[in-house]
C-alpha cells in the first residue's frame, strides 16, 4: 500500500491555459474522489467515481472542468481555460465501500 | 444549505495538556463523521471516525464524542505533543446515495506550545 499519489505536486500556469492533474488511488480502492481546497477552508467535493463510472458531480465543477477514470484505476482532472479563481489545492482521495478515505497530498495550482 | 461548522478557528495548548476541538453540524440526517488532521502542504490525514449509532469512540490518544441531541462533535487529544500542531477538520456524510461524499468544516488550527 503506497497511498494515494498525485502528480504534479505543484503547477503554475498562465491564465487561459489548460492543465491536467493525475491521481493514482490505492490499488484495491474502487471509489475515487476529487476535492478542491482553498486557503483557510476545508476541502469541497468536486466529483466521485465508482470504478470507471462518474456517479456525481458538484455544481462547483463547471463545464471547464472534466474528470475521467478510464479503466477504473487512475484518474485525471482537466481544467480548460484556467482562471485565477481556479487557484487552489486539488485533492484526490480513494476508499473502499464503508471505509474511510485516504487522501493524497494534493496538487497545488497557481494561475497567474 | 446545511454545513458543518467549527466553534473556534484557533486553539493553543501547552505541550502535555489535553486539547478539545469542537464541531457543530446542522444536518440531523448525517450518519457518519470523521476527524482529519492536515499539516502544511499535505492532504488531510484520517484520525478517527464515528457512526451515528455511537456516542463515543476511542483511538490512540484521541477520543471522538458525538452528541446527536445538540448536533455536536468533539475531538479530544490527550497529552498533546508538538507533532499534533496542525489544522483539524471535522467532516460529515449525509448523502443518501451512499457514496460517502463528505462535507468539511472550515477547520481549527491547533498549536502546541512547548
Amino acid at each position: 500500500d503506497t497511498g494515494v499519489s498525485q502528480n504534479p505536486r505543484h503547477k503554475i500556469t498562465k491564465r487561459g491555459q489548460n492543465v491536467t492533474f493525475r491521481c493514482d488511488p490505492i490499488s484495491e480502492h474502487n471509489r475515487l474522489y476529487w476535492y478542491r481546497q482553498t486557503l483557510g477552508q476545508g476541502p469541497e467535493f468536486l466529483t466521485y467515481f465508482q470504478n470507471e463510472a462518474q456517479l456525481e458531480k458538484s455544481r462547483l465543477l463547471s463545464d471547464r472542468f472534466s474528470a475521467e477514470r478510464p479503466k477504473g484505476s487512475f484518474s485525471t482532472l482537466e481544467i480548460q481555460r484556467t482562471e485565477q479563481g481556479d487557484s487552489a489545492m486539488y485533492l484526490c482521495a480513494s476508499s473502499r465501500e464503508n471505509y474511510g478515505y485516504t487522501f493524497g497530498s494534493g496538487t497545488r495550482l497557481t494561475v497567474v | 444549505g446545511e454545513s458543518v461548522g467549527l466553534h473556534l478557528p484557533t486553539l493553543s495548548v501547552q505541550e502535555g495538556d489535553n486539547s478539545i476541538i469542537n464541531c457543530a453540524y446542522s444536518n440531523s440526517a448525517s450518519d457518519y463523521f470523521i476527524w482529519y488532521k492536515q499539516e502544511s502542504g499535505k492532504g488531510p490525514q484520517f484520525i478517527i471516525d464515528i457512526r451515528s449509532n455511537m456516542d463515543k469512540r476511542q483511538g490512540q490518544r484521541v477520543t471522538v464524542l458525538l452528541n446527536k441531541t445538540v448536533k455536536h462533535l468533539s475531538l479530544q487529544i490527550a497529552a498533546t505533543q508538538p507533532g499534533d500542531s496542525a489544522v483539524y477538520f471535522c467532516a460529515e456524510n449525509f448523502d443518501n446515495f451512499g457514496n460517502e461524499k463528505l462535507t468539511f468544516g472550515t477547520g481549527t488550527r491547533l498549536t502546541i506550545i512547548p
